[in-house]
């Protein structure tokens, strides 16, 4: 099966600019998830989907990222305006549905951005 | 706080050694337990995951990973190790609420 696709593979901005990611999960999938990942730490949940309704985004910076997943299917992340802290690997996962029912995860190769 | 605690950030072995990964998660009632390994310039993928029964999980490539109960532990194996092993590799906890921690991952290379 196609994986899950992300894209743009990387991207370097200035602070302030704005930054939008792509995801498009495995076809079927109806739980979607962004992970932020920090140069030497492990992911970290940003948000989750359940078709088109959020399910936990209580770790999102609200007041300057930004999720949609309008259709239920594809999913994008906005930055706006970005700092640098906010240079990270953001990764894109999907599943049949939620973890604890034994349905796994499928990662992205991800987006790595850099903000200068 | 639900969180998962990996050691030695940085091991470094030759082909043929051991590896053993320590993974700590802390106490949440049930937990679901899982391995992924993200090779350089790859995605995420899942080498074992533990659900529930036999505290001894195989999972591919070799790797086979003991959940002990009692010290909240769930440790990652493999008796030898080759070149291809060279990999960073996180321990994840799912607590059932819709989110996965991550420990901090372990950066493994192994020298042939």
């Amino acid at each position: 099966e196609a994986g899950v696709a992300q894209s743009p593979r990387y991207k370097i901005i200035e602070k302030r600019q704005s930054v939008a990611f792509w995801c498009n999960p495995i076809s079927g999938h109806a739980t979607l998830y962004w992970y932020q990942q920090i140069l030497g730490q492990g992911p970290k949940l940003l948000i989750q989907f359940q078709n088109n309704g959020v399910v936990d985004d209580s770790q999102l910076p609200k007041d300057r990222f930004s999720a949609e997943r309008l259709k239920g299917v594809d999913s994008t992340l906005k930055i706006q305006p970005a700092k640098l802290e906010d240079s990270a690997v953001y990764l894109c996962a999907s599943s049949l549905g939620p973890a604890r029912l034994n349905y796994g995860y499928t990662f992205g190769s991800g987006t790595r951005l850099t903000v200068v | 706080a639900q969180s998962v605690s990996q050691h030695n950030h940085h091991v470094i072995l030759s082909e043929a050694a051991s590896l053993e990964l320590g993974c700590n998660y802390s106490y949440g009632g049930t937990v679901n337990l899982f391995w992924y390994v993200q090779y350089p310039g790859q995605h995420l993928q899942l080498l074992l995951k533990y659900f529930s029964g036999d505290p001894l999980v195989k999972g591919i490539k070799g790797f086979e990973a003991e959940f002990i109960k009692s010290k909240f532990s769930f440790n990652l194996r493999k008796p030898s190790v080759q070149w291809s092993d060279t990999a960073e590799y996180f321990c994840a906890a799912y607590y059932g609420n819709n989110r996965l921690a991550f420990g901090k991952g372990n950066q493994v290379v192994v020298i042939p």
